[in-house]
Parts: structure tokens; C-alpha cells; sequence
């Protein structure tokens, strides 16, 4: 079974800066498999990051993904105040899905 | 548009099974590449994904959790239901279930979530 580590496990950036949060996979992953979610307090995670680095419907360009292998990464290039929450990454293999721990971006 | 809606207790007693309703809107479960996974998240914690069932009635669930689940699907109400049993208060969460992405194995739309407290 996969595991997912995520990095860091908190960060607090200012408006405008770049974040950036890793994704380490325990064991090679395919990155057709590898997607991205957002979840802000009291709601349901939200699909931002398909297929290692395309954009789910509706998600600004600020936010890229990219990695392959073992090591992932999403990136906010610029943030804005309601980018704040909680992000986590998932992977598919052998019939079972997988999330790593989650990274909180707070903004300062 | 594409809704997912779980329904069932808000409070179940240890030991007790619990049964959870998905109803799903603006897409069927007889379609094809179809599936509907089972994702809970105690308060505070992680996502962990639970189980997942396919247009063909084929189900997959987690290894750690297996031996309690049950996932079974009513085409014609166009809803999936889940079955846990012996609940404990570790299992605690808010259960949600959401639609499979069939090309990238995702999660691209999620039901608002339902909180179960397992408590005496």
C-alpha cells in the first residue's frame, strides 16, 4: 500500500507570495493517477489538480501542478486571501486510493 | 448539474451498525464508468478513502476496514448505500461520498458530507 507524505505540514504566507507543497509517494506512482484537493473549514474537499498537473474546472491558473515518480508538487504562485485551507494529494494504484496527511496554508 | 447527498444517523451507539445513504443527481449509476466512493475524515484529521462502488456493482474497499463494510446500490433510486458495522467511537468522521473520475481515478464531485458521532 501506497503512503503519501506531504510537506510542510503548515505554512503561513502573505498575500501575493508562492507556495509551494510536495508530495512524496512512498513508491513510484503514476502521475496520470495524482490529483489535488482543496478543503476549507466545515466543507467538502474540492478537485483542484488532476492527472499530476491539469486544472479541474473553474481553478485559476494561479495554481499549477507538476512531479512525476515519487515527488509531486503543487504550487499557488500567487496567493490570494481565499486560498487559504487545506490541501491534500491522492493517488490511485491496484484498485485502492490513497491521501497523504495534508498540508494547512494559513495567510497572513 | 452534478450532486451527491449522503443522508442516515447523526448518532450511533458503540457496536451498532451504521447505514449511510448516497443519493446522487445529474448523473446515473447504470452509465457506464460510473462509480462512487465512500471518503471519511475524523475532526481534525486526514481524508481516508473507504470504498468505492462501480456501475457494474463491482466494489473495492479499504484493506484496514474491509472486513466491516458492505456497499451495495438501488439504480432505480439512483443511490449507493454503505454499511459499517461494530461501529467505535474512532470512527467518528464526517462521511462523504463522491463521484469517480473514470480517466484519472479521482474525486471530482463530493457529496456536503454528514457528521456521525459514535457515542453511548
Amino acid at each position: 500500500e501506497i503512503v503519501l507524505t506531504q510537506s510542510p505540514g503548515a505554512l503561513s504566507l502573505s498575500p501575493g507570495e508562492r507556495a509551494t507543497l510536495s508530495c512524496r509517494a512512498s513508491q513510484s506512482v503514476s502521475g496520470t493517477y495524482l490529483a489535488w484537493y482543496q478543503q476549507k473549514p466545515g466543507q467538502a474537499p474540492r478537485l483542484i489538480i488532476y492527472g499530476a498537473s491539469s486544472r479541474a474546472t473553474g481553478i485559476p491558473d494561479r495554481f499549477s501542478g507538476s512531479g512525476s515518480g515519487t515527488d509531486f508538487t503543487l504550487t499557488i504562485s500567487r496567493l490570494e486571501p481565499e486560498d487559504f485551507g487545506v490541501y491534500y494529494c491522492q493517488e490511485f494504484g491496484d484498485s485502492l486510493w490513497t491521501f497523504g496527511q495534508g498540508t494547512k496554508v494559513e495567510i497572513k | 448539474q452534478i450532486t451527491l447527498k449522503e443522508s442516515g444517523p447523526t448518532l450511533v451507539k458503540p457496536t451498532q451498525t451504521l447505514t449511510l445513504t448516497c443519493t446522487l443527481s445529474g448523473f446515473s449509476l447504470s452509465t457506464t464508468g460510473v462509480g462512487v466512493h465512500w471518503v471519511r475524515q475524523p475532526p481534525g484529521k486526514a481524508l481516508e478513502w473507504l470504498a468505492i462502488i462501480y456501475w457494474d456493482g463491482d466494489t473495492w474497499f479499504s484493506p484496514s476496514l474491509k472486513s466491516r463494510l458492505t456497499l451495495s446500490k438501488d439504480t432505480s433510486k439512483n443511490q449507493v448505500v454503505l454499511i459499517m458495522t461494530d461501529m467505535d467511537p474512532v470512527d467518528t468522521a464526517t462521511y462523504y461520498c463522491a463521484r469517480l473520475h473514470w480517466i484519472n481515478k479521482c474525486f471530482d464531485s463530493w457529496g456536503q458530507g454528514t457528521l456521525v458521532t459514535v457515542s453511548s
